[in-house]
């Protein structure tokens, strides 16, 4: 099974800052990951898949890079509505797997 | 717009069933994948297993925690999809989303679409 390590588990930042969200894998996985946001209370909503590709409708202080154990997911200048808990998940094999999740909030 | 609706999520004793249901419009039900991923309280996320699409036979896939108890099944007749769960531990207790795959691949990459969830307790 392929593990996903998310670091950090929490953060905490101020609107405007640049927030940095990193996902290790115990395998090489390609760049078969996305990133998902949760906000409480709520679903799980795509913001970026194949690693570095933004789901359309997802503002593009969004982004996403990296390949094979080694992944980051930026926001640019967070905004208000972006604090939340950030999840990675990957498809390279089953089972599916997801990371243990960041969240992010206020400073 | 695509709808994926949960339900039948209830208190249950360990050991009982429940079926949760997954109604869903807005997408062509044949041609997509259907997962199931749960979060207990406070918790992250756990692919619970999916369902594949009609043109790849409808398939099913399940997590090593749930495989033996857990089936998951669709009536494209009412474009819903089931969540069938038997022998229920304490640790089953859990949100479960309802999530929809309309790519072409094999196995669901990506969740695209989620219900709202439904809560499932299991505890005497």
């Amino acid at each position: 099974d392929i593990q996903l390590t998310q670091s950090p588990s929490s953060l905490s930042a101020s609107v405007g800052d640049r927030v940095t969200i990193t996902c290790q894998a115990s395998h090489d996985i390609a760049n078969y990951l996305n990133w998902y946001q949760q906000k409480p209370g709520k679903a799980p909503n795509l913001l970026i898949y194949d690693a570095s590709n933004l789901q359309t409708g997802v503002p593009s202080r969004f982004s996403g890079s990296g390949s094979g154990t080694d992944f980051t997911f930026t926001i640019n200048s967070l905004q208000p509505e972006d604090f939340a808990t950030y999840f990675c998940q990957q498809y390279d094999n089953l089972p599916l797997s997801f990371g243990g999740g960041t969240k992010v909030e206020i400073k | 717009e695509v709808q994926l609706v949960e339900s039948g999520g209830a208190l249950v004793q360990p050991g009982r069933s429940l079926r949760l249901s997954c109604t869903t419009s807005g997408f062509s039900f044949g041609n997509c994948a259907l997962s199931w991923v749960r979060q207990a309280p406070g918790k992250g996320l756990e692919w619970v297993g999916f369902i594949r699409s009609k043109p790849y036979g409808g398939t099913t896939e399940y997590a090593a925690s749930v495989k033996g108890r857990f089936t998951i099944s669709r009536d494209a007749s009412k474009s819903i999809a089931y969540l069938q769960m038997n022998s229920l531990h304490t640790e089953d207790t859990a949100v479960y989303f309802c999530t929809s795959y309309t790519g072409n691949y094999y196995t669901p990459t990506v969740f695209h679409y989620w219900g709202q969830g439904t809560l499932v307790t299991v505890s005497s």
